[in-house]
């Protein structure tokens, strides 16, 4: 299995500000994936990062409010760009291990913008 | 792009009992179907999956069935304690075969509760 570790675990942050969410992997993977979990709801795609590529962005979502890096293939980052309490939720980021199909979550990122 | 349906959203059974969540999926090129299990405050772990050439597949108290014709696969937890009382999740992709596809499109969830 794949150990993912999410920085920071939370955060409250001032509307109109931004944060970076930081995704480790303990081995190589092609594909991270980030993810936005609202309260009480299900998990959404938000991207799909790729290494040395732009990340794949799911509908409703854009590159200017969630801005992706994938500089090597162990680590990525999500920023929450200009906040707004509409954002508060937990984000997850997951990936895959090895070439099996299972996609383990990092503890997830729980953000409070007020 | 794929839609993944789940019922009940929220099931309460006695302990001992047996739960059965379902979920339908639309997207005929999904073939990876996972159950994740989230207890308040974790992370998604998953419980059972099931690949779309198998229509079951068991793990102790644990169960899922795939009806690829009818495109929708089911979890069975038997002989339920209170451990199992969490929110399960369903999930359908394309799996690692398809590369560029391989994105989990998540059910609604299911808040199962059991009773002593």
């Amino acid at each position: 299995s794949a150990v993912i570790s999410q920085k920071p675990s939370r955060d409250i942050c001032q509307r109109g500000t931004s944060l970076t969410i930081q995704c480790q992997v303990d081995s190589q993977v092609t594909m991270m994936f980030w993810y936005r979990q609202q309260p009480g709801q299900s998990l959404t795609l938000i991207a799909t990062a790729n290494q040395g590529s732009e990340a794949t962005y799911e509908s409703g979502f854009v590159i200017d409010k969630f801005p992706i890096s994938r500089p090597n293939l162990t680590f990525s980052t999500l920023t929450v760009s200009n906040m707004s309490p509409e954002d508060s939720s937990i984000y997850l980021c997951s990936s895959r291990a090895g070439g099996i199909d299972t996609q383990y979550f990092g503890p997830g990122t729980r953000l409070t913008v007020l | 792009g794929e839609n993944v349906e789940q019922h009940p959203s929220t099931l309460s059974v006695q302990e001992g009992d047996s739960a059965v969540i379902k979920c339908t999926y639309s997207d005929s090129a999904s073939n990876y179907f996972p159950w994740y299990k989230q207890e308040l405050g974790k992370r998604p772990q998953l419980i059972i999956d099931i690949r779309s050439n198998v229509g079951e597949k068991k793990d102790q108290r644990i169960a899922v069935t795939l009806n690829k014709t009818a495109k929708h696969f089911s979890l069975h937890i038997t002989e339920t304690q209170p451990e199992d009382s969490a929110v399960y999740f369903c999930a359908a992709s394309q799996g690692s075969s398809n590369f560029g596809n391989e994105k989990l499109t998540f059910g609604t969830g299911t808040r199962l509760t059991i009773i002593p």
